[in-house]
C-alpha cells in the first residue's frame, strides 16, 4: 500500500527559484494538508483542503500556493524560494468526518534547502 | 497564546519509570484531541486519540480535561523503544477543520 507519497525527498534550491512539492494519496481521503517542521518550532500548518476544489490557509501560508484539482493530489508550490523556507515539509491526509479530520497519515517528508 | 502548548522537555527517565506529559490548548471549541509520536527524522504517527472519558491503550493512558483545556499522556513501565517526541494535536483553525500540533515533548528512556 502506497499511502501518502511525497516527491522529491530532497531538494536544494537557489533563492528566487520556484518549485513544486508533490503529494499523492491512494486512500480516497477527502482531507489533505501541508506542514513544515523546523527545529524548536514543531509542525506548522501551511495549507489544507477538505476536498477537491477547496483549499484554506493554515498558520504560515505566505510564500506558498496550493491547489486541489483531484482527490488524490495536493501539490505545494513555492513561488520564489527564500532561505527562510529551508525546512522539512510533510504532507498528510485523512478521512474528513464532516466536522474535523481524523487520524492523519503522513508522507515521509521532503527536505528542502534554499541557498 | 499559542493554540497548543507543551513542555518541550527533554524528559530523561530510566526503563520502567512512569512519565506524564501535559498539553494545554487555547480554543475552547476544539472537539478532537490526539497524541502523535515522532521518531527522529521520521514522519509523525498516531499514538492514540483522546476521549472525554479518558482512554487507555496498554501502557499508555490519555486524559482530557475540557474545563481546564488540558490533555495528558501517561506512560507506565517505560521501554527504551518509547524514546521519541510526543506531539499533542488539537483541532482548531478558523473553521475548526485544521489539526494544530504542539511543538512536542521529547522523551529519552535509558537502561
Amino acid at each position: 500500500n502506497a499511502g501518502v507519497t511525497q516527491t522529491p525527498k530532497f531538494q536544494v534550491l537557489k533563492t528566487g527559484q520556484s518549485m513544486t512539492l508533490q503529494c499523492a494519496q491512494d486512500m480516497n481521503h477527502e482531507y489533505m494538508s501541508w506542514y513544515r517542521q523546523d527545529p524548536g518550532m514543531g509542525l506548522r500548518l501551511i495549507h489544507y483542503s477538505v476536498g477537491a476544489g477547496i483549499t484554506d490557509q493554515g498558520e504560515v501560508p505566505n510564500g506558498y500556493n496550493v491547489s486541489r484539482s483531484t482527490t488524490e493530489d495536493f501539490p505545494l508550490r513555492l513561488l520564489s524560494a527564500a532561505p527562510s523556507q529551508t525546512s522539512v515539509y510533510f504532507c498528510a491526509s485523512s478521512y474528513y468526518r464532516g466536522v474535523d479530520p481524523g487520524e492523519l497519515f503522513f508522507g515521509e517528508g521532503s527536505r528542502l534547502t534554499v541557498l | 497564546r499559542k493554540e497548543v502548548e507543551q513542555d518541550p522537555g527533554p524528559f530523561n527517565v530510566p526503563e520502567g519509570a512512569t512519565v506524564a506529559f501535559n498539553c494545554t490548548y487555547s480554543n475552547s471549541a476544539s472537539q478532537s484531541f490526539f497524541w502523535y509520536r515522532q521518531d527522529c527524522r521520521k514522519e509523525p504517527k498516531l499514538l492514540m486519540s483522546v476521549y472525554s472519558s479518558g482512554n487507555e491503550d496498554g501502557r499508555f493512558t490519555a486524559q482530557l480535561n475540557r474545563a481546564s483545556q488540558y490533555i495528558s499522556l501517561l506512560i507506565r513501565d517505560s521501554k527504551l523503544s518509547d524514546s521519541a517526541t510526543y506531539l499533542c494535536v488539537v483541532n482548531g483553525g478558523r473553521a475548526g477543520t485544521a489539526l494544530i500540533f504542539g511543538k512536542g515533548t521529547t522523551l529519552s528512556v535509558s537502561s
